[in-house]
């Protein structure tokens, strides 16, 4: 199974400031068919996952702007321009790449 | 809008098996170009995908847990259900069912499953 590392474990982020998260594969994400299986998720405390960004960089339908994913091959990583209060939660990296798709560990967003 | 429920009980004995459906409203489980999956939580710990089907009937399981699950799907009641054989305390978690394409886009609420005697 491809394994994904993501840092750091946890963010500290002053409202307004910007925030990233990095994310790497064991193996790249590429496929044959020249896409990038990379998608990144939010779970906000007691929420279900919801999707952000997939295939590296597209947000997802209602996804505010200032989030954005960048990267390639094995590296990835998710950015928030200006972190908002209800930005607070734990974010995911998960791949498709291949059977089974894996999600990292996560990393969790706390508002200073 | 499309939503997603997950049902089923709450509690399961070990070596038991634990059944839950996943309800789509809003939208149609057929015709059209989706797969649709399960994915499973373990208290204060990461995400596992489980298993998905495609809207065909196509299955794809998670190898590590392949030889005890079966996803279908009940286009008549609008449903697809997951059924994990054997079950032990570790498969205690909250299940979420989704819809695919590419990304897990549309999650349920979850349902937590207890097991335990």
């Amino acid at each position: 199974d491809i394994v994904l590392t993501q840092t750091p474990l946890s963010l500290s982020v002053t409202p307004g400031q910007p925030a990233s998260i990095s994310c790497r594969s064991s193996q790249s994400l590429l496929h044959s068919d020249g896409k990038t299986y990379l998608y990144w998720y939010l779970q906000k405390p007691g929420q279900s996952p919801q999707l952000l960004i997939s295939d590296v960089s597209n947000r997802f339908s209602g996804v505010p702007d200032r989030f954005s994913g960048s990267g390639s091959g094995t590296d990835f990583t998710l950015k928030i321009s200006r972190v908002e209060a209800e930005d607070v939660g734990l974010y995911y990296c998960m791949h498709s790449v291949q059977l089974p798709p894996t999600f990292g560990g996560g990393t969790k967003v706390e508002i200073k | 809008q499309l939503q997603l429920q997950e049902s089923g009980p709450g509690l399961v004995k070990p070596s038991e098996t634990l059944s839950l459906t996943c309800t789509v409203s809003g939208g149609s489980i057929s015709g059209s170009s989706y797969y649709w999956g399960w994915i499973r939580q373990p208290p204060g710990k990461g995400l596992e995908w489980i298993a998905s089907i495609y809207y065909s009937g196509s299955t794809y399981y998670n190898p590590s847990l392949k030889s005890r699950v079966t996803i279908s799907l009940d286009t008549s009641k609008n449903q697809f259900s997951l059924n994990l054989r054997s079950v032990t305390a570790a498969d205690t978690a909250v299940y979420y069912c989704a819809r695919i394409r590419g990304g897990f886009e549309i999650w349920g609420q979850g349902t937590m499953v207890t097991v335990s005697s």
